[in-house]
């Protein structure tokens, strides 16, 4: 059974400052792997898809890696803003029928 | 990408009656997907909404409780039927394009008392 985990649970960490978000799952079989971000009371943003045949994803400041084989992807954000605090969420889908597992996210704060 | 209109984006309700949620996509699926989000936690599938067919329930829900219509290829509703309190959660509803990116409506913040 496919069990998605992310790392940390919680982050906070001045304006600024570079940091990675990490999400791991035990079954490497996966068709593909997504990260999102959602900010309090709202819906989900699709930030960066990973195809299995990839290794990374950028937009912008964020860049998101995937390792098949050891189970685990990060999220790179580069020179985080208070814009950025928000919750992201890591999901693998498992096969082709298109249903997602989720982690539980990390709780991001920049503060100014 | 993937337009998605989701209503109501909150409501409160009574105990023991029913909300009815509706998304709107701005071009045909084949599956939309119903997701709920109690308070801290992440996201558990509710249901798939097959056009033409019965939604398919995830082990743990059931459709007396969630009926689900997909009248069509842009459309679908969730009914959270008899709420209680422990209904209060986050609905979402979403859809799958091209190369399998998922797209979210805004979600529908429901509070029951």
């Amino acid at each position: 059974k496919q069990e998605v985990t992310q790392i940390p649970a919680a982050l906070s960490v001045p304006e600024g400052e570079n940091l990675v978000l990490n999400c791991s799952f035990t079954d490497s079989a996966i068709y593909n792997l997504q990260w999102f971000r959602q900010d309090p009371g709202k819906g989900l943003t699709s930030l960066l898809l990973i195809q299995s045949s990839q290794r990374e994803q950028t937009s912008g400041r964020l860049n998101a890696s995937l390792d098949k084989s050891s189970g685990r992807s990060t999220l790179y954000i580069a020179a985080s803003q208070p814009g950025d605090s928000a919750t992201y969420l890591c999901a693998v889908n498992a096969g082709n029928n298109r249903k997602l597992i989720w982690g539980l996210g990390t709780s991001l704060a920049v503060n100014p | 990408s993937a337009v998605i209109s989701q209503k109501p984006s909150r409501d409160i309700c009574q105990r023991g009656t029913s909300l009815t949620i509706q998304c709107q996509v701005d071009s045909q699926v084949t599956m939309m997907f119903w997701y709920r989000q109690q308070p801290g936690q992440s996201l558990t599938l509710i249901a798939t909404a097959n056009q033409g067919s019965e939604a398919t329930y995830e082990s743990g829900f059931v459709i007396d409780k969630f009926p689900i219509s997909r009248p069509n290829l842009t459309f679908s509703t969730l009914t959270v039927s008899n709420m209680s309190p422990e209904d209060s959660s986050i609905y979402l509803c979403s859809v799958v394009r091209t190369q399998g990116s998922t797209f979210f409506g805004q979600g529908t913040r429901l509070t029951v008392v």
